[in-house]
């Protein structure tokens, strides 16, 4: 089955930029998706399809994919940031839905 | 506003069953895809099973395969999952989540719309 990993923690200080990476086998060929969950909440979709935000989400949030690497991208990193995000495929050879497991960002 | 509103868990012992719900809201429900997506506490996501927005298409995770069954009532704009022969390790917080795509089947796509989720514990 495929696998998508991604590292256990990532630490930014306020105001710098804060990289999420995912990887996998070829996921440049694949489509990436991106959730943020705080504690206690639902996650929220923050990018999809590699590098597209959906509406409320701020600019500071992006996305690249490439290789066997996809990226999530965070911006002047602010303290409301702090959360786990996933990344998240569709691996058409098995026909099941993928997320990787997850990082907690901290901004400190 | 669009919504989706889960029900159905609680404690259930190992080998017994248990028929979660989610109901939506706000949007044209028999329109799209439909997903349980699960989390035990203090771990990650994992997807458990999708559904077409007609039903013609379903999937299980290799975990729970032969035991779940997902199905849809589009006239009543609700999901279910009925889960038998379950395990300790089914305990989790089982979320009920959407597609956007329009008439789509269950495959290659994100998640829009998540419910906040019913926890499920199983245990003797």
């Amino acid at each position: 089955s495929y696998v998508l990993t991604q590292p256990p923690s990532v630490s930014v200080a306020p105001g710098k930029t804060a990289r999420i990476t995912c990887g996998g086998n070829y996921v440049g060929t694949k489509h990436v998706h991106w959730y943020q969950q705080k504690p206690g909440q639902a996650p929220v979709l923050v990018i999809y399809y590699d590098r597209d935000r959906p509406s409320g989400i701020p600019e500071r949030f992006s996305g690249s994919n490439s290789g066997n690497t996809a990226t999530l991208t965070i911006s002047r990193a602010e303290a409301g940031d702090e959360a786990d995000y996933y990344c998240q495929v569709w691996d058409s050879s098995s026909d099941h839905v993928v997320f990787g497991g997850g990082t907690k960002l901290t901004v400190l | 506003e669009m919504q989706l509103v889960e029900s159905g868990g609680g404690l259930v012992q190992p080998g017994r069953s248990l028929r979660l719900s989610c109901a939506a809201s706000g949007f044209t429900f028999e329109d799209y895809a439909m997903h349980w997506v699960r989390q035990i506490p203090g771990k990650g996501l994992e997807w458990v099973s999708g559904i077409g927005w007609n039903s013609d298409s379903i999937g299980y995770a290799d975990s729970v395969k032969g035991r779940f069954t997902i199905s849809r009532d589009n006239a009543k704009n609700s999901l279910y999952l009925q889960m038998t022969s379950l395990r300790a390790e089914d305990t989790g917080l089982y979320y009920c989540a959407k597609n956007p795509t329009l008439r789509a089947g269950y495959s290659n796509d994100r998640f829009d719309l998540w419910g906040q989720g019913t926890l499920v514990t199983v245990s003797s």
